[in-house]
Formats: C-alpha cells, sequence, structure tokens
C-alpha cells in the first residue's frame, strides 16, 4: 500500500534556530501534499496545501514566512519552521495525496514531535 | 461549508462489547467521508471511507460504518472491541471543490478496559 515517511519523528531545537521535516511518498507520486499541526488531546489543524512546481496554499492565520513549505517534486515536500520559539513546539503530521489512474487516497506520515526550548 | 461533529470525547467499552463512535455531518454536496485511527504519537491510518458508493462500508480491524444521509450520520462500529482499539478516533469530511482538503473532527478517545 501507499506509504509516506516523515523525518524526523521528534527534534528539539533551541528557540532563534529553524527545523526542517521532511515528507516523502515512497512508492506513488503525490498530487498534493498537507501539512497539519496537531497540539496535544486535539485534532489536526490543516496548516498549508501545496501542489508540486508551485506555491503552497495557507490556511488563514498560518504564517507563510514562519513556516516555509518547499514541494520540490512529486515525492517529497518540507517544511522548515523558522526562527522557532516555545509555542511552536507541536506535532506536525503531513499527509500525500494519489489522484491517478482510479485511485484518490490521502496517506499519512507518522508525524514529528517539535519541541524548543 | 462541509463539517463534521463528532458526539462525544471519550467512550469507554469493555473487551468484547460492541463499539459506537458517533459522527454527524453537514455538507450541501454528496460527501466523501473517513474515519481515522490514531496511536498516541503515531500518524493516521485509514480505517474506512464512504465515497457515494454502497452505504454500509467495511472496513479494516472489523469496524464498518453506515452512511445515512436522513440522519446526516456516519457512526463507526466494530462488534467486538479488542484492546489494541484503544485509540484517538477522527471522522473526516472532504471538502468539494475547495482543493480537496480533509476537515477532521474533534476525536473521540476510545477506552477499553479488561
Amino acid at each position: 500500500g501507499a506509504v509516506v515517511s516523515q523525518h524526523p519523528s521528534w527534534v528539539i531545537c533551541k528557540s532563534g534556530t529553524s527545523v526542517k521535516i521532511e515528507c516523502r511518498s515512497l512508492d506513488f507520486q503525490a498530487t498534493t501534499m498537507f501539512w497539519y499541526r496537531q497540539f496535544p488531546k486535539q485534532s489536526l489543524m490543516l496548516m498549508a496545501t501545496s501542489n508540486e512546481g508551485s506555491k503552497a496554499t495557507y490556511e488563514q492565520g498560518v504564517e507563510k514566512d514562519k513556516f516555509l513549505i518547499n514541494h520540490a517534486s512529486l515525492t517529497l515536500s518540507t517544511l522548515t519552521v523558522t526562527s522557532a520559539h516555545p509555542e511552536d513546539s507541536s506535532f506536525y503530521i503531513c499527509s500525500a495525496r494519489e489522484f491517478i489512474r482510479g485511485r484518490d487516497g490521502y496517506t499519512f506520515g507518522s508525524g514529528t514531535r517539535l519541541t524548543v526550548v | 461549508a462541509q463539517s463534521v461533529t463528532q458526539l462525544d470525547s471519550h467512550v469507554s467499552v469493555s473487551e468484547g462489547t460492541p463499539v459506537l463512535l458517533r459522527c454527524n455531518y453537514s455538507s450541501s454536496y454528496s460527501p466523501s467521508l473517513f474515519w481515522y485511527v490514531q496511536h498516541p504519537n503515531k500518524g493516521l491510518q485509514l480505517l474506512l471511507k464512504y465515497t457515494s458508493a454502497a452505504t454500509l462500508v467495511k472496513g479494516i480491524n472489523g469496524f464498518e460504518a453506515e452512511f445515512k444521509k436522513s440522519e446526516t450520520s456516519f457512526h463507526l462500529t466494530k462488534p467486538s472491541a479488542h484492546m489494541s482499539d484503544a485509540a484517538e478516533y477522527f471522522c473526516v469530511v472532504r471538502i468539494t471543490g475547495g482543493g480537496n482538503k480533509l476537515t477532521f473532527g474533534t476525536g473521540t478517545q476510545l477506552k477499553v478496559e479488561l
């Protein structure tokens, strides 16, 4: 089945530094990738949608200069949290959509736990 | 606008008894609905999805859900709970014409007791 690899699974960084999270679709080409943020014991909140080769579309209230998304190929999207602060600590999850040859599904990565100290 | 409402934030059942997790949807169009499960500090796994085919949808691990248009519901059921079913469950609707984004319910924490 479709597999999405997300790395790292957890990261601790100092306040003011930047962190990059990778999301790769391993055995399919993802027409669209999505980035979510999840606070403890809460639901997933969509941050942005990205299509290969084009700029990401951010949800209202999400700072695009802080959360940089690059979707360089059909199998790789990255989320960079720039100048991270403790309030950016959260669980980040990516999802890749495959929509080709009659297949239409969303596959989620295993998530990245970011802690900013 | 499409949305889903999960009626229970916590559900507790005994092992071997039935599971019912409730979800109501709101949509002007025929919706695509999903149930996902999330174990602690993990990503999400698709249990099942409804996309306007059969109204009774069978998923993995013995779960199933029935799409009831008259009740705008898509409740998740399982005849017999197992300890390994303890997790967070999300009811999800796909936004039609909105970039195919998914909107998540607030989640239901399922606890399975011996």
